[in-house]
């Protein structure tokens, strides 16, 4: 297993464009995890989904903001009319609850969105 | 709300000293605190997870130890190297809910120098 994979790794589109990003978690993880990390700030929570339901959304994800896991597995955030505040880091984690007492979340490499 | 708060936000140490990077907590109704590595431009590396009910964890030159009820943990690295040079992040999970989303603080950056 290779863990969380991130695509694109960067992205650059110009304000009000339309962005999609994908996450693939690790295999068997049933917990998906999205978060936002600006410059010199702490990653900050943005949703969550348990298998394909999303139970969770952070007051950060506007309505321009959509994430989708459909079956359960990957899972994609995307973010309509961008605006230049949308640049950031956009870090996807997985963990698995169930056995695992300590559900750990591990962390891909993140997606870098600059808004022109 | 938690807060999480590491406190100084940059760190510059000679190469070997041991150091120490603190983390503070404002609930201390936490499931557990993890200690996170992120070097420019990238995603984050998993260092240590502390359960509540313990007092510390070891992996190799790091160690972290917990005081949940005064709402501190430490992160201790022995005799630093230039590879060191990173982030450094703590982040909490809540206690309570079945959502197990962390709050990180705003990491401390740190620079070893050879």
């Amino acid at each position: 297993d290779t863990g969380v994979s991130q695509d694109p790794r960067h992205k650059i589109t110009k304000r009000g464009q339309n962005v999609t990003f994908r996450c693939d978690p690790i295999s068997e993880h049933n917990r998906l995890y999205w978060y936002r990390q600006t410059l010199g700030q702490g990653p900050e929570f943005l949703t969550y989904f348990q298998n394909e339901a999303q139970l969770e959304k952070s007051r950060l994800l506007s309505d321009r903001f959509s994430a989708e896991r459909p079956k359960g597995s990957f899972s994609t955030l995307e973010i309509q009319r961008t605006e230049q505040g949308d640049s950031a880091m956009y870090l996807c984690a997985s963990s698995f609850l169930g056995i695992d007492p300590y559900n750990e979340q591990f962390f891909g490499p993140g997606t870098r969105l600059t808004v022109l | 709300k938690q807060e999480v708060t590491q406190i100084p936000a940059a760190l510059s140490v000679p190469e070997g000293e041991n150091l120490v990077l603190n983390c503070s907590f404002t609930d201390s109704a936490i499931y557990n605190l993890q200690w996170f590595r992120q070097d420019p431009g990238k995603g984050l590396t998993s260092l240590l997870l502390i359960q509540s009910s313990q007092r510390e964890q070891t992996s190799g030159r790091l160690n972290a130890s917990l005081d949940k009820s005064s709402g501190r943990s430490t992160l201790y690295i022995a005799a630093s190297q230039p590879g060191d040079s990173a982030t450094y992040l703590c982040a909490v999970r809540p206690d309570t809910g079945a959502n197990s989303k962390l709050t990180f603080g705003k990491g401390i950056t740190l620079s070893v120098r050879p």
